[in-house]
């Protein structure tokens, strides 16, 4: 049963450390999405590579934030330093999309609760 | 401006009566696709149903269809025999080709009266 596995599920943490965030999407997708859920915002798109080539990060803080993709089976956002307003549940989701087509709808995984204090 | 609007942040509904989730989306590109979500308290992102916007037909999945009206720009989902598992966040989301990106709604939360 293929699925998008998220690590860690819950991570609490204090201001100003650093946090990695990893996801790794279905196997044979070729489009990786980074969400941000939190009550007030909904899900936001903080960024999201197509062939592990990132299209748009503009949705991310840019000083604190990165996104990477060192490789097709493994998606990294980190944080750092974190802040508590950060604390939200991130999302990662996969699919196959083609440029002339749409392919996979988006599969989520169960994403990571992060708190900082 | 807003791609996706879901108007009604809660809906009620009594068990074993149909209920309908509103959607609007906002796009010049012709080739699209409309998606929704469940949300239960869970967490988890469960697709639901897809609709592309050359399909002839309502996007149909079981007791989920999609009355999709082009014209109007409208993709509502639409539940028939609500059960009490239904009760959960729902998002309506879409993918423009051109643009690559995927757009969600704000979520309309469904209760599922027994």
């Amino acid at each position: 049963d293929a699925r998008v596995t998220q690590t860690p599920r819950d991570k609490v943490t204090e201001m100003g450390q650093e946090v990695t965030m990893r996801c790794q999407p279905i196997l044979g997708h070729n489009t990786v999405f980074w969400y941000r859920q939190t009550m007030m915002q909904g899900l936001e798109l903080l960024a999201y590579f197509r062939n592990r080539a990132p299209l748009d990060d503009s949705g991310m803080p840019k000083d604190r934030f990165s996104a990477e993709m060192p490789d097709a089976t493994l998606a990294t956002l980190k944080i750092q330093p974190s802040e508590p307003r950060d604390s939200a549940v991130y999302f990662c989701a996969s699919g196959f999309w083609d440029r002339g087509g749409f392919g996979t709808e988006a599969f989520f995984g169960q994403g990571t609760r992060l708190t900082v204090v | 401006a807003q791609k996706i609007t879901q108007t009604q942040p809660g809906m009620f509904v009594q068990e074993k009566e149909a209920v309908t989730l509103d959607c609007t989306y906002d796009t010049s590109d012709p080739s699209y696709g409309l998606f929704w979500y469940k949300q239960p308290s869970s967490g988890e992102m469960i697709f639901l149903i897809y609709q592309g916007s050359y399909d002839q037909q309502n996007a149909t999945e079981g007791r989920y269809s999609l009355n999709f009206q082009k014209a109007r720009k409208s993709a509502n989902l639409v539940i028939s025999a609500s059960q009490l598992g239904d009760s959960a966040m729902y998002f309506c989301a879409m993918r423009e080709v051109t643009g690559n990106q995927f757009y969600f709604g704000t979520g309309t939360s469904l209760t599922v009266i027994p």
